[in-house]
C-alpha cells in the first residue's frame, strides 16, 4: 500500500498571502488529522476529518480551515499568512477508531517571510 | 484534563548502552497509548501502541513498553541502542478523534 502522500514538501510565503497543502491518505483510510508542528509547542491538533465531516477542531484560529473530499484527500487551507505559522504541517490517516494508529506523511514544510 | 508528559527533552546515550524514555499521561479511563519515532525530516513512525491486557508491549526495532497504571507512565526501553536510533520520540494518547502528543524527547546516541 501506499503511504500518506502530502504536497508540496516545502512552501515559501509572504505575510499575508495565503496557503493551500495536501493530503492523500492511506487507501482504505476515512479519517485525516492534521497537526502543526514546531520545536516550541510539539505536535498541535488543528482538525480531523471522517468521511468529508469534520469531528475535532483545534484551538487555532479561523485563518486555518480544512476539507475532507469523498474520495478522503484532504486539504488545509490557511489564510492571512503571518510569521508565527512557520511549521511542519503533518497530515495523518487512520481507519478512524479510537485505537486506530495514526500513519503520517513526511509534511510540508512551511516558510512565511 | 487530558495530558502527555516528556519529562526529557534531550537524552545522550552510548552505542549499546540500554535506554529509558519517561512518558507520564493524565486520562480519566484506560487510555490508548503509543510511542512514535520521528527521523530528520520525516513524518512519524509508530513504534508500539497499548490497548489493554499485557502491560509490557513489543514493538519495531526492537523496542518495547510498560504500561504501569499506578504510576500513570508508559515508559519505552530498549536493551541495547543502536547509532541509527538516534531521532526524536513522541509519546502519544488517543482521546476523541484526536491525539494528544508529548513535547518529544530527542535522542543522541555516542559511538
Amino acid at each position: 500500500k501506499a503511504g500518506v502522500t502530502q504536497t508540496p514538501r516545502y512552501l515559501i510565503k509572504t505575510r499575508g498571502q495565503q496557503v493551500t497543502l495536501s493530503c492523500s491518505p492511506i487507501s482504505g483510510h476515512r479519517s485525516v488529522s492534521w497537526y502543526q508542528q514546531t520545536p516550541g509547542q510539539g505536535l498541535q491538533f488543528l482538525f480531523e476529518y471522517f468521511s468529508e465531516t469534520q469531528r475535532n477542531k483545534g484551538n487555532f484560529p479561523g485563518r486555518f480551515s480544512g476539507r475532507q473530499f469523498s474520495n478522503s484527500r484532504s486539504e488545509m487551507n490557511v489564510s492571512t499568512l503571518e510569521l508565527g505559522d512557520s511549521a511542519l504541517y503533518l497530515c495523518a490517516s487512520s481507519q478512524g477508531q479510537t485505537d486506530s494508529p495514526l500513519h503520517f506523511g513526511n509534511g510540508t514544510r512551511l516558510t512565511v517571510t | 484534563a487530558q495530558s502527555v508528559t516528556q519529562p526529557d527533552i534531550h537524552i545522550t546515550v552510548s552505542e549499546g548502552a540500554s535506554l529509558e524514555l519517561r512518558c507520564n499521561y493524565s486520562y480519566g479511563a484506560t487510555p490508548y497509548l503509543f510511542w512514535y519515532v520521528q527521523s530528520p525530516g520525516q513524518g512519524l513512525q509508530l513504534l508500539l501502541k497499548y490497548f489493554s491486557g499485557d502491560t509490557l508491549v513489543q514493538g519495531i526495532k526492537g523496542f518495547e513498553a510498560e504500561f504501569k497504571r499506578s504510576q500513570s507512565s508508559f515508559n519505552l526501553r530498549k536493551p541495547s541502542v543502536h547509532w541509527s536510533d538516534a531521532a526524536e520520540y513522541f509519546c502519544a494518547l488517543s482521546g476523541t478523534y484526536k491525539y494528544i502528543f508529548g513535547t518529544g524527547t530527542r535522542l543522541k546516541v555516542l559511538a
